[in-house]
């Protein structure tokens, strides 16, 4: 079995502070990882994702993630938020099940972004 | 490339009644599915399909059929709608079904069942 935590529902940061979305799994496989982002009224968009390559892990406008084993987290930093980063933000954690390969979703993140 | 569409983009309906939600993608991509989304819920999978003549369902898949004719097009069917089913719905797209892979999503369709 499998599943995600996005430890906070919301988060607000002042623009050019630093970023930080908690993200913890749990997974009976070696997962695969990712956070992807969704702007107001848009689809999801992959930020980044982690395969078991390397550990810290660089994404699209800044973005970056850290997997770490030992406390089944994939956090989900950047050191300046800029005010296009305001969006919901999600962790989903994969790994293989009885009907291949199942996708599970953490409830999200709304990134609040103030001037 | 137009990636990932869907139609409608809203849709209001009444209990009981039918519709189909289109998904079409022009990648050529093996494995497609649709999610709803719902207010503090996350995303949750409805259908998924590994090919074309191949279906197979999520975790939610009640009320809902899914066919998969061609690579391209992706429908899901509403049988007969209930409130519980006001959600937006959106389809994705991937290379292949090891998830590995990324997901490219559509730009969803928001129903609302009266």
């Amino acid at each position: 079995a499998q599943s995600v935590t996005q430890l906070d529902s919301h988060v607000s940061v002042s623009e050019g502070t630093p970023v930080l979305l908690r993200c913890n799994y749990s997974s009976s496989y070696s997962p695969s990882l990712f956070w992807y982002v969704q702007h107001p009224n848009k689809g999801l968009q992959l930020l980044l994702k982690y395969t078991s390559a390397a550990t810290l892990v660089k994404g699209i406008n800044g973005f970056e993630a850290e997997f770490k084993k030992s406390e089944t987290s994939f956090h989900l930093t950047k050191p300046s938020a800029h005010m296009s980063d305001a969006a919901e933000y999600f962790c989903v954690v994969s790994a293989p099940s009885n009907s291949g390969y199942a996708l599970n979703f953490g409830k999200g993140t709304s990134l609040l972004v103030t001037p | 490339n137009a990636g990932v569409t869907q139609t409608p983009k809203f849709q209001v309906l009444k209990t009981g009644q039918s519709m189909t939600l289109q998904c079409a993608q022009d990648m050529n991509h093996e494995y497609m599915s649709w999610y709803r989304q719902d207010p503090g819920m996350g995303l949750r999978l409805i259908h998924y399909s590994v090919g074309a003549g191949i279906t197979d369902q999520g975790e939610v898949p009640n009320g809902y059929n899914v066919s998969r004719s061609t690579t391209e097009d992706f429908p899901l069917r509403l049988l007969s709608a209930a409130p519980s089913q006001t959600s937006v719905y959106f389809c994705a797209s991937s290379r292949h079904r090891d998830p590995s892979y990324e997901q490219y999503f559509g730009p969803g369709t928001r129903l609302t069942v009266t």
